[in-house]
C-alpha cells in the first residue's frame, strides 16, 4: 500500500514560468514532509523540508504547501529554469521511517 | 569533502553468486539506510540502522543482510541474487533520524542480475 503518492510522473513546464508538484499521503502519523531532487546519475538530493505543525515553507524559489486536511503537499518552483529539470521526490517522516513517493519528472524547457 | 560513497557503481552478476555493496560515509552519522529505486515505485527502505550493532528491516528486506560493525561503514550483502533484485541501490546516512536531519545520499549502485 502506498502511502505517499505522486499521481504525476511527469511534467513539462517553460522556463520562467510556476512548477507545481504534487504529493498525497495516507498516514495522519506523519509529522514532517521534505522534497528531494535527483539527477541522473546521482543520489537524491534534499531540497525542502515543512513540519506538520506548518502549512508553509519557503526557500528562494522554492516554496513548500502542506494541506493537512487533504492529506496533500506541493512543492512550486517560481521561476522555474532548465537546470531544475530533474526527478523530485516527497517523501514523509513518522518516527523512526521515512517513506518515499515515486516521483515525477519534471523537464523546464528554454 | 562530506560524502557518502558506495562501490560499485555498477555491477553486473549471476543468480545466485554472492555479492557485497559497499557504503562509507565521513561524517559521523548515527543513521545509515539502504534503498532500491525501481520504475514506478520510486525508493523503498531495505534496512536501516541507528547507531552500531543496531540495524533494522525496511520495508523489503527479503533476499538482503547488512551488518554495522563501525559507525561509518553499512554493507548491503546479497547472499544468493536473484533477478529481481536487478535496480538501482542507493546507501544514505544522516545525524539522527529523529528530527529533522536530512538524508544524504551516495551517487548510486546499478546492479544487474542475469
Amino acid at each position: 500500500d502506498q502511502q505517499v503518492k505522486q499521481n504525476s510522473p511527469s511534467l513539462s513546464v517553460q522556463e520562467g514560468r510556476i512548477s507545481i508538484l504534487n504529493c498525497d499521503y495516507t498516514n495522519s502519523m506523519f509529522d514532517y514532509f521534505l522534497w528531494y531532487k535527483k539527477y541522473p546519475a546521482e543520489g537524491p538530493t534534499f531540497l525542502i523540508s515543512i513540519s506538520s505543525i506548518k502549512d508553509k515553507n519557503e526557500d528562494g524559489r522554492f516554496t513548500v504547501f502542506l494541506n493537512k486536511s487533504a492529506k496533500h503537499l506541493s512543492l512550486h518552483i517560481v521561476p522555474s529554469q532548465p537546470g531544475d529539470s530533474a526527478v523530485y521526490f516527497c517523501a514523509a517522516k513518522s518516527f523512526q521511517k521515512l517513506v518515499f513517493g515515486t516521483g515525477t519528472r519534471l523537464l523546464v524547457s528554454p | 569533502e562530506a560524502q557518502v560513497t558506495q562501490n560499485p557503481r555498477y555491477l553486473i552478476t549471476v543468480t545466485g553468486k554472492k555479492l557485497t555493496v559497499t557504503c562509507s560515509q565521513n561524517m559521523n552519522h548515527e543513521y545509515m539506510s539502504w534503498y532500491r529505486q525501481d520504475p514506478g515505485l520510486g525508493l523503498r527502505q531495505i534496512y536501516y540502522s541507528m547507531n552500531v550493532e543496531v540495524t533494522d528491516k525496511g520495508d523489503v528486506p527479503e533476499g538482503y543482510k547488512v551488518s554495522r560493525k563501525e559507525k561509518r561503514n553499512f554493507p548491503l550483502i546479497l547472499e544468493s541474487p536473484s533477478p529481481n533484485q536487478t535496480s538501482l541501490y542507493f546507501c544514505a546516512s544522516s545525524p539522527t533520524v529523529i528530527g529533522h536531519s536530512p538524508l544524504h545520499f551516495g551517487n548510486g549502485t546499478r546492479l544487474t542480475v542475469t
